[in-house]
This record gives C-alpha cells, sequence and structure tokens, in this order.
C-alpha cells in the first residue's frame, strides 16, 4: 500500500495549482482520501476529503470556495486543485488516505500519507 | 488556533513517563468522535501511532498507549527513547466545524 504524490511547486500569488496523489496496492473506490497541508514551522492543517466512490466531498470552512478536490478512478489518482494562491498558501502539501471498511466517515484516521508536496507561493 | 488544545512542548529522560493532553469541546471529543495520533519526526510525513482512541497499528511500539475521557483525550508514552522526540498531533472530527480537526501539536524532547 503506496501513496506518492507529484513533485514540488512554485506559483505566482494568484495563480493555480493541482497536486496529484497516486495510491497503489488498492483501488481508489476503496478508500477515501484527505488533504493535509503543513507551513513553514507550523502545524498540521486539515483541508478536505473526497470519496472516489460516490463523488462526496467535505472541504475546511476555512478553504470553501478555493479547493477543488477530484480522482480518477481509471489510474487510482486523486488530485487537489488550489486557486487565487497566496503567499500563506506556501506549505508542504500531504494526501493520505482512509480505510472505509466498518469506519464511519467522521472517525477516520489517515494512514498511509504521501510522501507531501512543497507548493511555493512568491512573486 | 486549533478546537483542540495541546500542550506546545514536554520533556522526560529516558526511561521515563510522558503524557500528551488533547483537550476539546462538546462538538469534537465530547461528542464521542474517535481520536487518533499522529507522530512527525523532522522532514517527514506524518505516522500513524494510535487510531480509534486506543488502538496501536501493526508496528507501533506497545510504549505508545492513547486513552479518551469527556471532552479530551491523552497520548502516553512510557520508557522514553531518544527516537521518540518528535512532534505529536491529535485528529478528531468536529461537527460545528463540518470536517477533520488536529491539535496544534506537541514536542516532545528527551533529556
Amino acid at each position: 500500500v503506496q501513496v506518492v504524490q507529484s513533485g514540488a511547486e512554485e506559483k505566482k500569488p494568484g495563480a493555480s495549482v493541482k497536486v496529484s496523489c497516486k495510491v497503489s496496492g488498492y483501488s481508489l473506490t476503496e478508500v477515501s482520501i484527505h488533504w493535509v497541508r503543513q507551513a513553514p514551522g507550523r502545524g498540521l492543517e486539515y483541508m478536505g476529503s473526497f470519496d472516489p466512490e460516490d463523488g462526496e466531498i467535505i472541504n475546511a470552512q476555512k478553504l470553501q470556495g478555493r479547493i477543488t478536490l477530484t480522482g480518477d478512478t481509471s489510474t487510482d489518482t486523486a488530485y487537489m486543485e488550489v486557486t487565487s494562491l497566496r503567499s500563506e498558501d506556501t506549505a508542504v502539501y500531504y494526501c493520505a488516505t482512509a480505510t472505509k471498511i466498518e469506519v464511519p466517515a467522521v472517525d477516520s484516521w489517515f494512514d498511509p500519507w504521501g510522501q507531501g508536496t512543497l507548493v511555493t507561493v512568491s512573486s | 488556533q486549533s478546537v483542540l488544545t495541546q500542550p506546545p512542548s514536554v520533556s522526560g529522560a529516558p526511561g521515563q513517563r510522558v503524557t500528551i493532553s488533547c483537550a476539546g469541546s462538546s462538538s469534537n471529543i465530547g461528542a464521542n468522535y474517535d481520536v487518533h495520533w499522529y507522530q512527525q519526526l523532522p522532514g517527514t510525513a506524518p505516522k500513524l501511532l494510535i487510531y480509534g482512541d486506543t488502538n496501536r497499528p501493526s508496528g507501533v511500539p506497545d510504549r505508545f498507549s492513547g486513552s479518551k475521557s469527556g471532552t479530551s483525550a491523552s497520548l502516553a508514552i512510557t520508557g522514553l527513547q531518544a527516537e521518540d522526540e518528535a512532534d505529536y498531533y491529535c485528529q478528531s472530527y468536529d461537527s460545528s466545524l463540518s470536517g477533520h480537526v488536529f491539535g496544534d501539536g506537541t514536542k516532545v524532547t528527551v533529556l
């Protein structure tokens, strides 16, 4: 079971970024996908969740309107796009999977995690 | 500031026992949502340490244990080792925010 993310990105303020998250060892529809970011020297911040099986999305209130979560079940890859980037969006972005077997979505734990994708927003 | 409050740091000598608290409210831990704990070593992705309040994934030493009572949860590390020096985060679900939440994190230092 592995989760591999796309590489580092450098963007200018106002631009958009799309990070990919490929799962292997199981089908994307067997898990839920969760996105978490960590600004330099800061703690973990939950961004949102996506269920590839039914398309259900939960977005953190702070990022409402700027984040889009999608998935491609043919390639077992999930995506997170953040628009209207600001300097404070500079962070390492992680995706993680969660089992759906006998676990309600609200009680999900995140395991395994991807290696992280550094997104730098600077003019 | 997160809705789950953790102490910024705890420390202990090798072999000692340390505990990390995670204080919540009636909309998260107090609503009986599960609490999970993660360990993050410097420069690495977080790793699941405890899930479902008290359960250890395969491979996690039994020196790590979790508990929950009322609106709070705790992580205990017994027989502290140098390799336990890391940041630790609690995670739960918050019904007011309609999403998962993390604590602010606690840095464990082995003296």
